[in-house]
């Protein structure tokens, strides 16, 4: 199966970007999607987007269109979510999770979720 | 988009009770629908799939039920470890929308 590791737990200020990164490894035989989500304090969570390495395709969830983006590097099996214009509602854990990029897009497994923070 | 409602929002049960939970798709979804565990501090973790198929090593008291718009976690008796908040989650086209969240504590 495979296995998911995150980088570390980023502060920044409003207004700044922070780019988390999602490193994938284990048996990459058959197409798969990047999905992320995030999860502010005690909230739910909220579906961001999804990436396939394979085609290059992305898909972004509404709110998030425009200050978002989801890239994949091949040399290191590594997905990054970029987000832009931060602002304190930001302020949350951002995980990523692969689901099968077809219709069975259940999300397994998770990585571990990083820490954003947005404070001034 | 598709919007995904659950109720309720929290729960408190006894251990030993049945417990359910359901959520409803704004638009069918066929059985394109998932359920996750997440404790608190925790990473979510996938407990069904396809509306009613148990992920492997998942402890059967769990189930789900449902097709179309009206889908349902079923914990045929609750265990102190079950205490979490459970998340349905549409995932056949994007939006791969989450529902709110069910808070489950024991009484």
């Amino acid at each position: 199966q495979l296995q998911l590791v995150q980088s570390g737990a980023e502060v920044r200020k409003p207004g700044a970007s922070v780019k988390v990164s999602c490193k994938v490894s284990g048996p990459m035989f058959s197409p798969f999607d990047i999905n992320w989500v995030r999860q502010a304090t005690g909230q739910g969570l909220d579906w961001m987007g999804w990436l396939n390495p394979n085609s290059d395709n992305t898909a972004y969830a509404r709110k998030f269109q425009g200050r978002v983006t989801l890239t994949w590097d091949s040399s290191t099996s590594t997905a990054y979510l970029e987000l832009f214009s931060l602002t304190s509602e930001d302020t949350a854990v951002y995980y990523c999770a692969t689901s099968d990029g077809y219709d069975d897009n259940w999300f397994d497994p998770w990585g571990q979720g990083t820490l954003v923070t947005v404070s001034s | 988009d598709i919007q995904m409602t659950q109720s309720p929002s929290s729960l408190s049960a006894s251990v030993g009770d049945r417990v359910t939970i359901t959520c409803r798709a704004s638009q069918g979804i066929s059985s394109h629908l998932a359920w996750y565990q997440q404790k608190p501090g925790r990473v979510p973790k996938l407990l069904i799939y396809r509306a009613s198929t148990l992920q492997s090593g998942v402890p059967s008291r769990f189930s789900g039920s449902g097709y179309g718009t009206e889908f349902t976690l079923t914990i045929s008796s609750l265990q102190p470890e079950d205490v979490a908040t459970y998340y349905c989650q549409k995932y056949n086209r994007s939006p791969r929308t989450f529902g709110q969240g069910t808070k489950v504590e024991i009484e």
